[in-house]
């Protein structure tokens, strides 16, 4: 089926430092997300991104969260500067439509980011 | 504000026997209401969803229904085999945001042989 690509899977950084992880989405798919699941805890809804734009955002995505897509290519999700409660599992995921609550969401296998 | 909760966190079933895992979810909106898994080292996967209250959802042999009189939401498989081994997740979105998917904590379902 459909896959979501993230990389890498695993990315170890000193705190203070920058990180971008990247998603590669479903290649239709016109709807992005990025959630975070800290060890142990349920998967958190971050942001979600449509036409260059950030549709929705929650209070998990602080100012030093941001994310583009830059001429169609990498969904990306930077981090600058990073900070030791971002150590977690960032899930990508990518729809078709959004809008629509019914609408399936595609998600990567997650890269984990250990903040040290 | 919008949530869902799961209280089984883990559940350990021998094959052929009967899973139910349960979930409550709060929101003022219309939800829709799903059932994502988890195997070992892969992201969550949509296993079955259901829109309209009282209807089944089915998939894979695992069916789904939610009550919204008390708010709840299960998931159950009649008999389970060694392969459904993995972690369960409920979730919810609802028409007034753009698919912000609630997830519950997740029940670590294990089947053993």
């Amino acid at each position: 089926g459909p896959k979501v690509l993230q990389i890498p899977s695993h990315q170890i950084i000193d705190m203070g430092q920058m990180v971008t992880l990247n998603c590669d989405p479903v290649s239709n798919h016109l709807y992005f997300y990025w959630y975070k699941q800290i060890l142990g805890q349920q998967m958190e809804f971050l942001v979600n991104f449509y036409n260059g734009k950030v549709m929705e955002k929650s209070k998990l995505f602080k100012d030093q969260f941001s994310v583009e897509r830059p001429d169609g290519s990498y969904f990306t999700l930077k981090i600058q500067p990073t900070a030791l409660e971002d150590s977690a599992v960032y899930f990508c995921a990518s729809s078709l439509a959004g809008g629509i609550s019914n609408e399936r969401l595609f998600f990567g296998h997650g890269t984990k980011l250990s903040v040290l | 504000g919008d949530s869902v909760i799961q209280m089984q966190g883990q559940v350990t079933l021998s094959e052929n026997d009967f899973l139910f895992i349960n979930c409550t979810y709060s929101t003022t909106g219309y939800p829709t209401l799903f059932w994502y898994v988890q195997y070992s080292g892969e992201g969550p996967q949509l296993l079955l969803q259901v829109t309209t209250a009282n209807n089944k959802g089915s998939s894979r042999g695992f069916e789904a229904t939610y009550d919204k009189g008390t708010t709840s939401f299960h998931l159950q498989k009649t008999s389970v085999q060694e392969i459904d081994s993995a972690v369960y997740y409920c979730a919810m979105s609802d028409m007034s945001n753009y698919n912000v998917l609630y997830f519950g904590s997740g029940t670590k379902l294990t089947v053993e042989p």
